[in-house]
């Protein structure tokens, strides 16, 4: 069993749909980063959070330590929101920290 | 000056040949970590670097020889490369020195070809 573990893999919505993706995680940990990825591209932080809820733009991520689960939520999705998302945790809290990476959801938002 | 920069954005080279992939950032951090990517999969881990020192190599083949001549610059120098080791590698940065899990930022990348 990965120690971070992302659903669904793969995701197709029609543009304009509500789109939330799941990760949960068996480590302890002190923060949980959301990353995104074109295809082909480099990968950009979207948000790094340790309790509660986040917002940027279209995008909503929140998170449960107790029960060690994060969502992030894309409003209004739109084609160019297409990409692969990623969850990765720190294994452990310290000065250079190690991340564990998600296997990834591929997101393809149809127009 | 937010970002971290990577140079080449793309390098393709023979199994004989030797290049260097280039990373650079200028946001003061003192922590920098080498990935390699491959299609389909999530990043791995290489090198980290803190204080410009190696502190973690994770049992990566020595024809990957990293570099970090200052506290802005980190160097993937590479020899004798193989077909396989082909993929993306990203350069990113952390800060050192706060209490709790310390952001790191990536880069574009360098899309890597061996023939």
């Amino acid at each position: 069993k990965n120690e971070v573990e992302q659903s669904p893999q793969n995701l197709t919505a029609q543009e304009g749909e509500f789109i939330t993706i799941n990760c949960s995680y068996s480590v302890g940990i002190s923060a949980l980063h959301w990353l995104q990825q074109h295809p082909g591209g480099g990968i950009v932080s979207l948000f790094m959070l340790s309790s509660g809820k986040k917002k940027h733009g279209r995008l909503i991520a929140t998170i449960n330590i107790q029960e060690k689960h994060s969502s992030l939520h894309i409003t209004a999705s739109h084609p160019r929101d297409s990409a692969v998302y990623i969850c990765a945790v720190p294994n452990y809290g310290g000065a250079t920290n190690k991340l564990i990476f998600g296997t990834g959801t591929l997101l393809a938002v149809q127009p | 000056d937010t970002e971290v920069t990577q140079t080449p954005k793309h390098l393709v080279m023979g199994m004989t040949n030797k290049k260097s992939l280039k990373c650079e950032q200028h946001m003061g951090h003192r922590a920098m970590y080498w990935y390699k990517q491959k299609a389909k999969k999530p990043p791995e881990l290489m090198f980290v670097y803190s204080y410009e020192k190696l502190s973690i190599n994770e049992s990566v083949p020595s024809r990957f020889s990293p570099e970090c001549p200052n506290s802005s610059l980190l160097n993937l120098h590479l020899h004798a490369l193989q077909p396989e080791d082909s993929a993306l590698y990203l350069c990113a940065s952390s800060p050192l020195g706060l209490a709790g899990y310390n952001e790191q930022f990536f880069g574009p990348g360098t899309r890597l070809t061996v023939l």
